[in-house]
């Protein structure tokens, strides 16, 4: 079981170049998040996906677009990078429980350098 | 709306002291508390959460946290750190009804020294 796996690790963009963040989890869970870490800031979600073929915004969406191309994978795509989108991506999936209660799993993240 | 402050960005501590490392929440309706981990260049373990029932929750690595309704707080506390216990510390918050949408706090820095 690998978990939650990230693809790629590192990555260096020049400004209004574009990629996409690769995300895929083995534990077949329904839900999966992306979510970028800025230093002092926490993580903010970007956006999730509830199930498969569903995916909504979260509180810091503008500048991304996602796709739920299955129920493993979740990509991040950024169009046209900008220096403000330097960060640490994580992508994370979860499980639901009792009740309504859902625990998140992490990957170990994407490091992003726009210049 | 909810919101998680973490009172302490930074926390220095001697190999073999306790350690609390404080987290507040403010939201207007009934949540979920998580604490989570993140070592250097990993990515984000969960360390405990609450849920309901007991307010002393107990996790992984020795660590527990206690909620406190009253106080709006979720503090971590952990009676004897460890060198490998330097990392950085989250807390987090979902509301019932709404939890895959997890807040999370600024994060605090625990770093034991020898």
């Amino acid at each position: 079981n690998a978990g939650v796996t990230q693809t790629p690790k590192f990555q260096v963009l020049k400004t209004g170049q574009s990629m996409t963040l690769q995300c895929a989890q083995d534990m077949n869970h329904n839900s999966m998040y992306w979510y970028r870490q800025d230093p002092g800031m926490g993580l903010r979600l970007i956006y999730y996906s509830a199930s498969e073929g569903t995916t909504d915004k979260g509180e810091v969406p503008n500048g991304y677009n996602v796709s739920r191309l299955n129920k493993r994978e979740f990509s991040l795509r950024l169009e046209s990078a900008a220096p403000s989108q330097t960060s640490v991506y994580f992508c994370a999936s979860s499980e639901r429980l009792a009740g309504d209660q859902e625990t998140q799993y992490f990957g170990p993240g994407t490091r992003l350098l726009v210049l | 709306a909810q919101s998680v402050t973490q009172l302490d960005s930074q926390v220095p501590v001697f190999e073999e002291a306790p350690v609390e490392l404080r987290c507040n929440y403010s939201s207007s309706v009934s949540v979920y508390l998580f604490w989570y981990v993140q070592y250097p260049n990993q990515g984000l373990q969960l360390l405990l959460k609450y849920l309901s029932g007991s307010t002393l929750v107990k996790g992984i690595n020795g660590f527990e946290a206690e909620f406190n309704k009253s106080q709006t707080s979720f503090h971590l506390r952990k009676p004897s750190v460890h060198i490998s216990d330097t990392a950085e510390y989250f807390c987090a918050v979902s509301k019932v009804g709404s939890a895959r949408q997890l807040t999370f706090g600024s994060g605090t820095q625990l770093t034991v020294l020898p």
